[in-house]
């Protein structure tokens, strides 16, 4: 299955760039990085989603190098709202399509 | 749209008991797949269901099962259950599930199931 590994937990402070980096080495030529936020007692949300270079949408940008062995979720002047477990998916084809990692605990401080 | 329903919201048995959780995935989804997540633990993929057939498994005892009926809706059921089984219930429902390299998954809210 295609694994991916990130940060565990993260801190940071209200008004701040945060980047957290996922690494997907084994990534496969069709497959897709998404990025997904979830609230304690709720279900994971789709924030992000990419193939290769960048993406941008309201909430956040997505960076992927021309290897694409790694992402980074870019979250611009965090709140204290942000404050959550960030998941990255490798969404290929098959059950690894539905396998998340372990997940970075971002917690944003005032 | 109406967003992926999951009934109950709360459960509370006790060993030995048996459970069944519900899910309702949006409207013309065909792909629900179930996940377990424990205190502090990511989420375990349990199972995938796409047009009634289970299609993918994780590595859950065979105490888990689930099933998924002709209008997309789905069912898991725990039997005999243990202490190790209370965690929160999450289902995802997508158009078309892993057939499909670029699909974002839509999740309820999930069943929190306390075992006593």
């Amino acid at each position: 299955l295609a694994k991916t590994t990130q940060p565990i937990s993260m801190d940071s402070y209200e008004g701040q760039e945060v980047n957290i980096t996922c690494s997907h080495n084994n990534i496969a030529t069709n497959d897709y990085i998404t990025w997904y936020q979830q609230f304690p007692s709720q279900g994971p949300r789709f924030i992000i989603q990419g193939y290769k270079t960048k993406v941008t949408n309201e909430v956040a940008s997505l960076f992927i190098p021309a290897d694409r062995k790694s992402s980074t979720l870019s979250l611009p002047r965090v709140s204290l709202s942000d404050t959550a477990v960030y998941y990255c998916l490798v969404s290929g084809t098959g059950r690894r399509a539905l396998t998340f990692g372990s997940g970075t605990r971002l917690q944003v401080q005032p | 749209k109406a967003g992926v329903t999951q009934t109950p919201r709360y459960l509370i048995k006790t060993r030995g008991q048996q459970v069944t959780l519900s899910c309702s995935p949006i409207s013309g989804h065909r792909s629900v797949s179930w996940y377990q997540q424990t205190p502090g633990q990511g989420l375990q993929f349990l199972f995938e269901y796409f047009s009634e057939t289970q299609r993918n498994k994780g590595n859950f005892p065979g105490r888990f099962s689930g099933r998924q009926f002709s209008n997309s809706r789905s069912e898991m059921n725990v039997s005999t259950l243990e202490l190790g089984d209370s965690a929160l219930y999450l289902c995802a429902s997508s158009y078309i599930g892993q057939g499909s390299t670029n699909e974002k998954l839509f999740f309820g809210s999930g069943t929190q199931l306390s075992v006593l």
